[in-house]
């Protein structure tokens, strides 16, 4: 069965602390993703990945990083967390070439204070 | 303009009832169309998907694609309970899933 985990399910931190979200899969994809998600604004794509050691920016990369060195995991990193970043965010993963069917993680709500 | 426009609802239908769902898009290069199912305090999960203009169905629910007017729409047959939930509307072109904002169904018993 597919599998995609997040290290956390709720997080509470201090503005301009450094954030590290972790996403493992399971399922040997080669593609990963980052989304966050508010009310009235939907998905956006933060970052993706299509390999080990690649990263691609998605519509909304400011403020965040991403650091993938190994296939199953993809960690997105808030350098100095700012309230704004409140959110809840998304881990997906997709096999190559089908980008269209993404896998979703539960998500980690993130609360910066 | 938004590239997908969905009407955030919330939707509240009684069970057994039809429930029609509708996204809008404005990108032509759009090849593949998804909708996804979130309960809450989870992630999306994939429900269906098509590719061209037409109809798919899977059990009680009923992908519609209408690449003309750039119109999808789901249809869930039979209404349940567990079928209260948020769903999202997908579409994928340019090496790119973009979603609307999703909306959020209630089913009444």
């Amino acid at each position: 069965d597919v599998k995609v985990t997040q290290s956390s399910r709720y997080l509470v931190k201090r503005t301009g602390e450094k954030v590290f979200l972790e996403c493992v899969q399971d399922m040997d994809h080669e593609n990963m993703f980052w989304y966050r998600q508010d009310p009235g604004l939907g998905l956006r794509l933060i970052y993706f990945s299509y390999d080990v050691k690649m990263k691609e920016k998605g519509d909304i990369p400011e403020g965040y990083s991403v650091s993938r060195e190994k296939k199953e995991r993809f960690s997105l990193i808030l350098e100095s967390a700012s309230t704004n970043q409140t959110s809840m965010y998304l881990c997906a993963s997709s096999l190559d070439g089908e980008i269209n069917t993404q896998y979703f993680g539960p998500g980690t709500r993130l609360t910066v204070l | 303009q938004k590239e997908v426009e969905q009407d955030p609802g919330p939707l509240s239908v009684p069970e057994g009832a039809i429930v029609s769902l509708n996204c809008t898009y404005s990108n032509s290069a759009f090849q593949y169309f998804m909708w996804y199912r979130q309960y809450s305090r989870k992630g999306p999960e994939l429900l269906m998907y098509t590719y061209s203009s037409g109809n798919k169905e899977d059990g009680r629910f009923t992908a519609q694609v209408d690449k003309s007017s750039k119109y999808i729409s789901l249809f869930i047959r039979d209404s349940q309970p567990s079928d209260s939930a948020t769903y999202l509307c997908g579409n994928f072109g340019n090496e790119k899933l973009t979603f609307g904002t999703g909306t959020r169904l209630t089913i009444i018993p």
